[in-house]
């Protein structure tokens, strides 16, 4: 099984700071990655596939990067309604599996 | 507009079965693969499960394997998820959702919350 160790597990954050948080496989997988917001009580939200490609909707302040087995996904200027936990998952194989989550909090 | 509706969780004893559901509505079933994933209380998300659209086949998490099995109605838009021999950690809130493309997933549902406890 291909696991995902997302870093950091929180960040404490101000409106309008750059936040980036990464991401990395135990083994390569040729960029296919996805990223998601998910706030509490709600369903997560696909904010980016392909580990780059923005999903329709989704503010350009979000943007995702990195290739092989490294990405990151990066908010340019943290927004109130950004607070909320981000799930990486790899699309490449069976089992599908996710990150732990990075929890990203009001300083 | 796409939704997807989850049903049939509740409480079930260790050793129970439970079949949950999930219609949807506002796109063409038949054409998207679709999943179920999982959410324990105050953790991550887990996949659980996934169809195929076209010939049916099916992937499971090591976790369920053997215990859960997923199929879908193209007729009647409605995917489900059959549980058995159920287990404290099959808690979780249990999500349906879409396959943009192949295995990223753009709709979800809003959940149906299964807890096995006796």
């Amino acid at each position: 099984d291909i696991q995902m160790t997302q870093s950091p597990s929180s960040v404490s954050a101000s409106v309008g700071d750059r936040v980036t948080i990464t991401c990395r496989a135990s083994r390569g997988i040729n960029g296919w990655l996805a990223w998601y917001q998910q706030k509490p009580g709600t369903a997560p939200k696909l904010l980016i596939h392909a580990a780059s490609t923005l999903q329709s909707g989704v503010p350009s302040r979000f943007s995702g990067s990195g290739s092989w087995a490294d990405f990151n996904l990066t908010i340019s200027s943290l927004q109130p309604e950004d607070f909320a936990t981000y799930y990486c998952q790899q699309t490449n194989s069976f089992p599908l599996t996710f990150g732990g989550g990075t929890k990203v909090e009001i300083k | 507009q796409v939704q997807l509706v989850e049903s049939g969780g509740g409480l079930v004893r260790p050793g129970g079965s439970l079949t949950l559901s999930c219609k949807v509505s506002g796109f063409t079933f038949e054409d998207y693969y679709m999943t179920w994933m999982r959410q324990a209380p105050g953790k991550g998300l887990e996949w659980v499960s996934y169809i195929d659209k076209t010939d049916g086949t099916t992937y499971y998490a090591e976790s369920v394997k053997g215990r859960f099995t997923i199929s879908r109605d193209n007729a009647k838009n409605s995917m489900f998820l059959q549980m058995k021999n159920l287990r404290a950690e099959d808690t979780a809130m249990y999500f349906c959702a879409r396959a943009r493309w192949k295995r990223d997933f753009d709709f979800w549902g809003q959940g149906t919350l299964v807890a096995v406890s006796s």
